[in-house]
């Protein structure tokens, strides 16, 4: 189990609802990142953390999302209010950081669906 | 004003020849990267290749190379003799800034949907 990975793989919510969705980065990556696909589109960048630096949110769409990353591992990104638009995939990376361009490994995406 | 532009929704290619996908982008900043990703139908995001802004070489990882044209900004993957396990969809996408300033965020184009046809 050397990847990220991300639960739940699915999630079906009611409008209105709060979600959390968990990322759990390769072990040592400092950096982690949160990722929207919506449905045969490219990937809109949320948020992105790099040990205990203060997080880049620019990405976030409303302040219904937020994120978090305890003990500079697990991260969780909460929607709160879901709304249908945020119907989406929601993919989580992780990457090492040190001046060389080193790739970001994806998990497998957990599929929201607000109905 | 769109960062990644692929132009391309789709492409159908013959199993064995080379196909190149293209991708163009726009930025100020001098120090930038660019990255190709693929993803199959189960959905992860497989790295293919990377080329940063100063780098004076064409990047290359086996059957892939980055056709990387600066004055035109722009940065074409090409895959050699495609096989059937290629078909994808394939997203460009570039980083902005560098890495030792910590940027690190991606930005993806829409992607092309690669068929190769046996």
């Amino acid at each position: 189990g050397a990847g990220v990975s991300q639960s739940p793989s699915n999630k079906v919510t009611e409008k209105g609802k709060d979600v959390e969705l968990r990322c759990d980065p390769i072990s040592g990556h400092t950096a982690l990142y949160w990722y929207r696909q919506s449905l045969g589109q490219g990937l809109e960048f949320l948020i992105y953390f790099q040990g205990n630096s203060a997080p880049d949110k620019s990405g976030l769409p409303s302040d219904r999302f937020s994120a978090e990353r305890t003990g500079g591992s697990v991260s969780t990104l909460t929607i709160q209010r879901t709304q249908q638009e945020d119907s989406a995939v929601y993919l989580c990376a992780s990457s090492l950081v040190g001046g060389v361009p080193y790739e970001q490994y994806f998990g497998p995406g957990t599929r929201l669906t607000v109905t | 004003a769109q960062k990644i532009t692929q132009t391309q929704p789709g492409m159908f290619v013959q199993e064995k020849e080379a196909v190149t996908l293209d991708c163009t982008y726009d930025t100020s900043d001098p120090s930038y990267g660019l990255f190709w990703y693929k993803q199959p139908s189960s959905g992860e995001m497989i790295f293919l290749i990377y080329q940063g802004s100063y780098d004076q070489q064409n990047a290359t990882e086996g059957r892939y190379s980055l056709n990387f044209q600066k004055a035109r900004k722009s940065a074409n993957l090409v895959i050699s003799a495609s096989q059937l396990g290629d078909s994808a969809m394939y997203f460009c996408a570039m980083r902005e800034g560098s890495f030792a300033q910590g940027a690190q965020k991606l930005v993806f184009g829409q992607g092309t949907r690669l068929t190769i046809n046996p």
